[in-house]
């Protein structure tokens, strides 16, 4: 499977400021995700990362607050913007690949916002 | 109603033991099903998919029933390194090929 890198692994960050995160993969990859893991929850997609467009959200996720980049087949970014403690959380990048339905995850950022 | 369900747990179980994880699915148009594994401040680690057939992996045996929209996990001689959180995942159809996930099964398995 692919190697995927995430960073930055954890920050703290104050209110009202910005935080992006960087997503590596070492190889091209067909579909790059963002997921929120909020505490004692399960994932939520944020939305899918399309290369040379815009991303995809999903309901309740909007691009101004999460704007999204991806500029090629192996990197992509998420920027969790005006941030407030609502939004600490771990946020994971993931990658599918054409003609495999399983997806693979980075590490992870975990994130608060004091 | 969720799109996944799982039961929360945890689950306590001996060493030795076999336990029974079930999930059931919403969406009649899934078309692909997973267990996850995450542990504790990790990323989610994929176990095995889960065939209508259904599938073993040493002592993991996952089996899908479409028509009831149920999956279930079957570990048997459960280890301590066992203890984790399983998460149900099914395949959006429609050709995109993000995951919804439950919310997760959490298990200790105890000396």
């Amino acid at each position: 499977s692919a190697v995927i890198s995430q960073k930055p692994s954890r920050d703290i960050c104050q209110r009202g400021t910005s935080l992006t995160i960087q997503c590596q993969v070492d190889s091209q990859v067909t579909m790059m995700f963002w997921y929120r893991q909020q505490p004692g929850q399960s994932l939520t997609l944020i939305a899918t990362a399309n290369q040379g467009s815009e991303a995809t959200y999903e309901s309740g996720f909007v691009i101004d607050k999460f704007p999204i980049s991806r500029p090629n087949l192996t990197f992509s970014t998420l920027t969790v913007s005006n941030m407030s403690p609502e939004d600490s959380s771990i946020y994971l990048c993931s990658v599918g690949d054409r003609g495999k339905t399983e997806a693979f995850f980075g590490q992870g950022t975990r994130l608060t916002v004091v | 109603r969720k799109e996944v369900e799982q039961d929360p747990g945890p689950f306590n179980v001996p060493e030795g033991a076999t336990v029974a994880f079930n999930c059931t699915y919403s969406n009649s148009a899934s078309q692909s099903f997973f267990w996850y594994r995450q542990d504790c401040r990790k990323e989610p680690k994929l176990l095995m998919s889960v065939y209508s057939s259904g599938n073993e992996d040493g002592r993991f045996t996952a089996q899908l029933n479409r028509a009831s929209q149920y999956i279930s996990l079957l570990i048997r001689d459960s280890k301590l390194s066992d203890s984790a959180t399983y998460l149900c995942v099914v395949n959006r159809s429609g050709g995109r090929r993000a995951l919804t996930f439950g919310s997760g099964t959490r298990l200790q398995v105890q000396p």
